[in-house]
């Protein structure tokens, strides 16, 4: 799977919104962005995924630039509840392609102060 | 509640020692996963199941040895481990084995540590 880039850190005010940068520039045409997020002493948890266009779930929206080579992470309105590492993958879309399991990164580790 | 329940949450054992982790989800999943996460280091997996059948081992030491009777279960069986094996170990599941759009479910882990 192609590699992705985030920033370390992070940090943003509790009810703002938070914009989490990802760039992949060697993305494929069958790469599906995907966004995970790992809050203290707990397993990843999905958060949102796409392929050419924004997504919008309960938890976050999904901004992919128009040549794909970046995507950001939008939590709308954020909580103390959302502080945690957040992790862009790709994933081939291909039928039978790509790697077994996801790869992850070092992610973002998003602060949210209150 | 994620629907993967790891078991137990924490563990120590010394180095002689065998002990088992165990996974279960019954969220009709096909694959299951087994994860390392050691401090300040970035997840890695471990072990890929897809329908019962090992489809990765990504370089683990035999001292690391997994067994998945039936797609609902997952064990990750520990002998002889060394101390720098200690960290969380994380089962995951997903419907699909290279689902790209599909998503992986994962337990709260099994804190390990080695003495």
């Amino acid at each position: 799977d192609a590699k992705t880039t985030q920033p370390n850190s992070m940090e943003s005010n509790e009810e703002e919104p938070v914009h989490l940068p990802c760039n992949h520039s060697t993305i494929s045409g069958t790469d599906y962005i995907h966004w995970y997020r790992q809050l203290p002493s707990q397993g990843p948890e999905y958060v949102i995924h796409g392929l050419t266009s924004n997504v919008n779930n309960r938890m976050a929206s999904l901004a992919i630039a128009e040549d794909r080579k970046s995507s950001t992470l939008i939590l709308h309105r954020a909580t103390l509840r959302d502080a945690a590492v957040y992790y862009c993958i790709l994933r081939d879309g291909r039928s039978g392609g790509g790697a077994d399991g996801l790869t992850f990164g070092k992610g973002t580790h998003l602060i949210i102060q209150p | 509640e994620t629907g993967v329940t790891q078991t137990p949450r924490h563990l120590v054992m010394g180095m002689t020692n065998k002990k088992s982790l165990k996974c279960e989800q019954h969220l009709g999943h096909n694959a299951m996963y087994w994860y390392k996460q050691s401090a300040k280091k970035p997840l890695e997996l471990m072990f890929v199941y897809n329908f019962k059948e090992q489809t990765e081992n990504n370089s683990v030491p035999s001292r690391f040895s997994p067994e998945c009777p039936n797609s609902s279960h997952l064990f990750l069986h520990l002998h002889t481990l060394q101390p720098e094996d200690s960290a969380l170990y994380l089962c995951a599941s997903s419907q699909e084995w290279r689902g790209a759009y599909t998503e992986a479910f994962f337990g709260q882990g099994t804190r390990l540590t080695v003495v």
